[in-house]
């Protein structure tokens, strides 16, 4: 089936330092991917859309100069997370749209800023 | 809000019984899905039913659709300890999802 590989799994950062955190699509081309932020115990809140050689679309409340999102490729999507704070640290996921059946999600980034 | 809404936020059953958790949604849809997101997981595509369907069942899953309600139900039946998760209906609508708040499902050994 198709997968979203998401890496890293976990980050540790210190405050002010930014991030990458990547998704592949592995057996199949996402013209578009979506990454999500989701707080402990709170569900999925979208952050924004990527657009495979365009620019993302965000979300209303959403820093894009903060939350950097590149989608060079029909393969690969990332987020930035520049100038990191602790209020950053939250769990990151991407995810993409298989036309007619729905859409696959990466595992997931849990990212921890000290 | 246009994203799925549902119900109960919390269930907590013992092994062996059924789970039902339902779901409500405001737009109009061309599909539902259920998804399942294990602890600190990312989500896993449980089922997916389109608005023509009224019932659709895979493994011990069976998801009903009312579209006249915008409503679905999801049911788990003999359910293990494996099934504890959250599980969501997020409203697809715009070619995006958007997400409620899920229901955790606890099962009890």
């Amino acid at each position: 089936g198709a997968v979203v590989s998401q890496h890293p799994s976990w980050v540790i950062c210190k405050s002010g330092t930014s991030v990458k955190i990547e998704c592949r699509s592995l057996d199949f081309q996402a013209t578009t991917m979506f990454w999500y932020r989701q707080f402990p115990k709170q569900s999925l809140m979208l952050m924004a859309t990527s657009n495979e050689g365009s620019k993302a679309t965000y979300e209303q409340g959403v820093e894009k100069d903060k939350f950097l999102i590149n989608h060079a490729s029909l393969t690969l999507s990332t987020l930035t997370v520049t100038s990191a704070h602790p209020e950053d640290s939250s769990f990151y996921i991407c995810s993409a749209r298989l036309y007619n059946y729905g859409y696959t999600f990466g595992s997931g980034t849990r990212l921890t800023v000290v | 809000s246009q994203q799925g809404e549902e119900d109960p936020q919390a269930l907590s059953i013992q092994e062996g019984e059924n789970a039902t958790m339902n779901c409500s949604y405001k737009t109009s849809i061309n599909n539902l899905q259920w998804y399942r997101q294990n602890s600190g997981r990312g989500l896993v595509h449980l089922i997916l039913i389109r608005s023509n369907e009224r019932e659709k069942h895979s493994g011990r899953l069976r998801v009903t659709l009312d579209t006249s309600k915008k409503s679905s139900s999801l049911l788990i039946t003999a359910s293990r300890a494996a099934d504890t998760a959250s599980y969501f209906c997020p409203n697809n609508a715009g070619n995006m999802l958007t997400f409620g708040g899920g229901t955790r499902l606890m099962v009890k050994p």
